[in-house]
């Protein structure tokens, strides 16, 4: 089946503007996480949603991020007043949980902060 | 001291021979251990996850849980060539049916050369 999927794949946008980052989830999966990979930062959590429990966000690095799910599935994280530091790759990802808390990695979206 | 740390290598193996990764984390209440591979200019890719003390094999994969050591590692049998890539230890302290966030180490670069 699908993977998960995230949009746009690429984002330039300058110091200021705000951005909106969206992610698909794997059809079925109830929770859905995003990270952040920056260099020499590795991979960082960000937030996570599960079912209609309130979202762990303890690792969102200020108020100018903040994320929402929308139904249960789609999630868009939003970044307002960027800047050059939030320059990063942001991924999703889901799980099933029935099994564990397996995580599947959607491709990424590039964000490039001028 | 990070919560998940690993060797940043480079480690470099001659094709056919046994790769091993290691990881060791602090948080004694983790209960999940992953591991992901992640090429350049793309996502992690979940390869193994263990979640028992001892060993899991799965191909030429096999995983390794010490919880009381706070050591887990990944043994790469017959390396090939598309085995280089980054490999990324990521530990949770969800198990089971429950959820959390995955954090990671900052990753070993593996080559494996012809």
């Amino acid at each position: 089946g699908a993977g998960v999927s995230q949009s746009p794949s690429n984002k330039v946008t300058e110091k200021g503007k705000d951005v909106e980052l969206r992610c698909d989830p794997i059809s079925g999966h109830t929770a859905l996480y995003w990270y952040r990979q920056s260099l020499g930062q590795g991979l960082e959590f960000l937030i996570y949603f599960q079912g209609n429990s309130a979202p762990d966000k303890s690792g969102l690095p200020s108020d100018r991020f903040s994320a929402e799910r929308t139904g249960g599935s789609v999630s868009t994280l939003t970044i307002q007043r960027t800047q050059q530091e939030d320059s990063a790759v942001y991924l999703c990802a889901s799980s099933l949980g029935t099994v564990g808390n397996e995580q599947f990695f959607g491709p990424g979206t590039r964000l490039t902060v001028l | 001291q990070k919560e998940v740390e690993q060797n940043s290598g480079p480690l470099s193996v001659p094709e056919g021979a046994i790769a091993s990764l290691n990881c060791t984390y602090s948080d004694r209440g983790s209960q999940s251990f992953f591991w992901y591979r992640q090429y350049s200019g793309k996502s992690p890719e979940l390869i193994m996850f263990i979640y028992s003390n001892g060993d899991k094999e799965d191909g030429r994969f096999t995983a390794q849980l010490n919880k009381a050591s706070q050591y887990v590692s990944l043994l790469i049998r017959d390396s090939q060539p598309s085995d280089s890539a980054t490999y990324l230890c990521a530990v949770s302290n969800a198990g089971g049916t429950s959820y959390g966030k995955l954090t990671f180490g900052q990753g070993t670069i593996l080559t494996v050369h012809p």
